[in-house]
């Protein structure tokens, strides 16, 4: 089986702009989670989305938003880019939205806001 | 809410000594406990789990976990380092029906 597939690897953008990331899951997996990496605060966690319906949602602003399709592809977009949106922003895939199942990482997008 | 610590941002140890990682978790019930691992350039990946099976979980390359709940602690153990665990590894706790909570991770050095 593929791997949960990111896209693009790498972006820069310019504060104002708007960014939307991409994020195939596992085949046959229905919840797709995404998290935001800094070096400062970790791993944080944005939203979850099961069967195209938002499951889970993170203490973050408006801003950022996120969608699945009936594929269980998932996009997260981002406007107006702040400086402090630099970050990995990593997807993850898992069957279902048991608390044990674990989750399967994508490489991430790395995102610079200049 | 559910927290995780992981007590020190950056361990170092020589090539062969022991790895000791530690993590302590906030729950008021007995949680799933994850341990994941990250190499440069790349996403997570797990290395074990706890979920109330037994309180000693072995995982991938010879790592393994206590679960100590008079301690809430979860910490990561591997007898003998290689270069090849040089990684960030982050410690999670999945409350029921909410999203993994991470820790802000522990980042080895292994010196040959």
């Amino acid at each position: 089986k593929a791997g949960v597939t990111q896209t693009p690897r790498y972006l820069i953008k310019t504060r104002g702009q708007q960014v939307t990331l991409s994020c195939s899951p596992i085949s046959g997996h229905r919840s797709v989670s995404w998290y935001q990496q800094t070096p400062g605060q970790g791993l944080q966690f944005l939203f979850e989305y099961f069967s195209e319906t938002q499951r889970n949602k993170g203490n973050f602003p408006g801003r950022f938003s996120g969608r699945q399709f009936s594929n269980s592809r998932s996009e997260m977009n981002v406007s107006t880019l702040e400086l402090g949106d630099s970050a990995l922003y990593l997807c993850a895939s898992r069957e279902g939205t048991g608390g044990n199942e674990k989750l399967f990482f994508g490489s991430g997008t790395q995102l610079s806001v200049l | 809410a559910q927290s995780v610590t992981q007590l020190g941002s950056h361990v170092s140890v020589s090539e062969g000594a022991l790895v000791l990682l530690r993590c302590n978790y906030s729950s008021s019930v007995p949680p799933y406990l994850f341990w994941y691992v990250q190499y440069p350039n790349q996403g997570l990946q797990l290395l074990l789990k706890y979920t109330s099976a037994a309180t000693l979980v072995k995982g991938i390359n010879g790592f393994e976990a206590e679960f100590k709940k008079s301690e809430t602690s979860f910490h990561l153990t591997k007898p003998s380092a290689h270069m090849s665990d040089a990684a960030e590894y982050f410690c999670a706790v999945s409350p029921i029906n909410t999203p993994l909570v991470f820790g802000k991770g522990t980042r080895l050095s292994v010196i040959a």
